[in-house]
């Protein structure tokens, strides 16, 4: 069955420093999805990416956060001055046009130290 | 915009007994409706969804829910508890607007007692 492959499973980072998560969505997917879910929390909407733009973002989704599709696989969400708050597990998934099924991640646990 | 409420942070079964997770929607467009379940440290897996057709959805491991418009519920059901079953479960609900994200509920932690 495919799968949403994320990579790494963990990531610690120093507070102040950039991470780039990564994600390899189901090949003929087209709509794609950044989520987290602060510890013991429930999971929320980060982005979504479609035709190789934003589509929506949420309030979570201020300038340190940026999406890319770099080439036509990946997908990567950049966060690039990282805080206490951002450590959490953020999820991947991606979803085809016709079927709703959302596809997610085994996710990557941040921890800020 | 869309929501989901999902009644009750802390459910305790016995083992053998009914499971009944609870889970009712707000939307203004038809929803479509999704069950996902999340084992300890681990991702979240789909259980059953709900999009057209048939209201009563059947979904792995056992689980079922029936789409209720007139109640706006979705709730999990699935006869017999296992061990296996305890996790954490997550109610969500989308709309047919292509792109269109999933909102999750709070979530439901299901302990199933030996």
């Amino acid at each position: 069955e495919p799968e949403v492959t994320q990579t790494p499973s963990h990531q610690v980072t120093q507070m102040g420093q950039e991470v780039i998560l990564r994600c390899v969505p189901i090949s003929n997917h087209l709509y794609f999805y950044w989520y987290r879910q602060i510890l013991g929390q429930k999971v929320e909407f980060l982005v979504s990416f479609y035709n190789n733009e934003i589509s929506e973002k949420s309030e979570i989704f201020d300038d340190q956060f940026s999406v890319e599709r770099p080439d036509g696989s990946n997908f990567t969400l950049k966060i690039r001055s990282t805080k206490l708050e951002d450590s959490a597990m953020y999820f991947c998934a991606s979803r085809d046009r016709a079927n709703y099924g959302y596809t997610f991640g085994s996710g990557t646990r941040l921890t800020v130290v | 915009a869309q929501s989901v409420t999902q009644l009750g942070s802390h459910v305790s079964v016995s083992e053998g007994a009914l499971v009944l997770l609870r889970c009712n929607y707000s939307s203004s467009v038809p929803p479509y409706l999704f069950w996902y379940v999340q084992y300890p440290n681990q991702g979240l897996q789909l259980l059953l969804k709900y999009t057209t057709g048939a209201t009563l959805v059947k979904g792995i491991n056992g689980f079922e829910a029936e789409f209720k418009k007139s109640e706006t519920s979705f709730h999990l059901t699935k006869p017999s508890a296992h061990m296996s079953d305890a996790a954490e479960y997550f109610c969500a609900v989308t709309a047919d607007f292509g792109n269109e994200k999933l909102t999750f509920g709070t979530g439901t932690r299901l302990t199933i007692i030996p």
